[in-house]
């Protein structure tokens, strides 16, 4: 079945570094989103990602989708604490479902 | 407000009993979800349901029972056979008009007693 691979699993960094999360799908897809979660919160919606190479961003927030329509991206910079969380993508696997990646969580130290 | 709510926030299980966990939405969507995630995992799909009176499995299904009755409405039961029902499980929602973002509720925790 449709598979949507993330990496990494996790990572640290130091207030002010950069964090990239990536994601990779075993299919084409139609779309792909991406969510945060907060440390003891539900996943929120951040954005869609339609167009082959697409590229949007959210102030500090960059995302990113490939050529191929199989892989995306989610660059942050100047990572700040509040940036502290999970980010999940996840794209469509047909009737109306979501196929979610595992996400990646993001430790900012001050 | 329109939004999910999801009830309780917490629940403990006892072994043997089932448990019902609430989801109710007044964002008049059609496509409903439930999800369970493992401490530092991901989302799996345990069942959804895209219209009152339907609903299908998904990757998880085995232990749980839902209904949709009602559009507002998607209840989730876990039953004695879920033998390992501690987790965090999560209720989505979403308009099913073209690729529409799903929105969560809080989540309830569950455990065993």
């Amino acid at each position: 079945g449709q598979q949507v691979m993330q990496i990494p699993q996790y990572q640290h960094v130091q207030e002010g570094e950069d964090f990239t999360t990536y994601c990779n799908s075993s299919t084409t897809l139609s779309n792909i989103q991406w969510y945060k979660q907060r440390p003891g919160g539900h996943p929120v919606f951040l954005i869609q990602l339609v167009k082959s190479g697409e590229v949007k961003k959210q102030k500090r927030l960059t995302f990113q989708f490939g050529e191929a329509k199989k892989n995306s991206s989610l660059h942050i910079t100047a990572t700040q604490t509040t940036d502290v969380g999970t980010y999940f993508c996840a794209g469509h696997g047909g009737y109306n479902k979501l196929i979610f990646g595992a996400g990646t969580r993001l430790a900012v130290h001050p | 407000d329109g939004g999910i709510t999801q009830s309780p926030k917490y629940l403990f299980r006892k072994e043997g009993q089932n448990v019902t966990l609430s989801c109710e939405q007044n964002l008049n969507h059609d496509a409903m979800y439930w999800y369970r995630q493992d401490p530092g995992q991901g989302l799996r799909l345990i069942y959804y349901s895209q219209i009152v009176n339907d609903f299908q499995k998904g990757d998880i299904a085995e232990g749980y029972s839902v209904s949709r009755e009602k559009k507002e409405s998607f209840p989730l039961t876990v039953t004695s056979a879920q033998k390992n029902p501690t987790a965090f499980y999560l209720c989505a929602s979403r308009d099913t008009g073209g690729s529409q973002p799903q929105h969560f509720g809080d989540g309830t925790r569950l455990s065993i007693l």
